[in-house]
């Protein structure tokens, strides 16, 4: 199985401030990543698909980056309605693998 | 507007057996590979498996391709997941998901499962 070592586990930033969660996968997943949101109480969301790719209704201040084994989401200019948790998946082969998720509180 | 709807979760004994259902809403069922997802009460997501869009084919973790099932009724937009001699480790929030060509891209509002005597 493919790991996927998500990191920080936790984080917390202010409002306004540039945030980035890592995510290393254990061999190459040559960009089948996607970033999820869950919200306290509430269902994932997907926000970024093929690594970089931003999901319809998915505000710009996301993007994601990364390549072979090493990915990165990143938020900038931070809003309060972003504290949430943070995973990454790898859908490259089965099964399929999350990383152990990064959640995100205000400062 | 797209619709998952899980239900048929609850309390269960170990060693039980358990079935879990999805209806889906607002796409056409039958073009799209669906998966069941579950989180465990400290967060950790795991993948279970998916199906094909014709029910053809499944996948799962290997962990638990012996005890889980997943299966479809297109005709029924439903999605299934048959759990059996389940077991304390296996109380989590399960999701359904539909899955698009990359990633999950919408999910059902979940249902929890507790399995304790």
């Amino acid at each position: 199985d493919i790991r996927m070592t998500q990191s920080p586990a936790s984080l917390s930033a202010s409002l306004g401030e540039t945030v980035n969660i890592e995510c290393l996968a254990s061999e190459d997943i040559y960009s089948d990543l996607a970033w999820y949101q869950q919200k306290p109480g509430k269902s994932p969301q997907l926000l970024i698909y093929n690594a970089n790719s931003l999901q319809n209704g998915v505000p710009s201040r996301f993007s994601g980056s990364g390549s072979g084994t090493q990915y990165s989401l990143k938020i900038n200019s931070l809003q309060s309605e972003d504290v949430a948790t943070y995973f990454c998946q790898q859908y490259n082969n089965y099964p399929r693998t999350f990383g152990g998720g990064t959640k995100l509180e205000l400062k | 507007e797209v619709q998952l709807v899980e239900s048929g979760g609850g309390l269960v004994q170990p060693g039980a057996s358990l079935k879990l259902s999805c209806v889906a809403s607002g796409f056409t069922f039958s073009d799209y590979w669906m998966s069941w997802v579950r989180q465990t009460p400290g967060k950790t997501m795991e993948w279970i498996g998916d199906i094909k869009y014709d029910g053809s084919y499944t996948n799962y973790v290997p962990s638990l391709k012996n005890r889980f099932t997943i299966s479809r009724d297109n005709a029924k937009s439903t999605l299934y997941l048959q759990m059996s001699n389940v077991r304390s480790e296996d109380t989590a929030s399960y999701y359904c998901t539909r899955d698009g060509y990359s990633g999950a891209d919408y999910w059902g509002q979940g249902v929890m499962v507790t399995v304790s005597s």
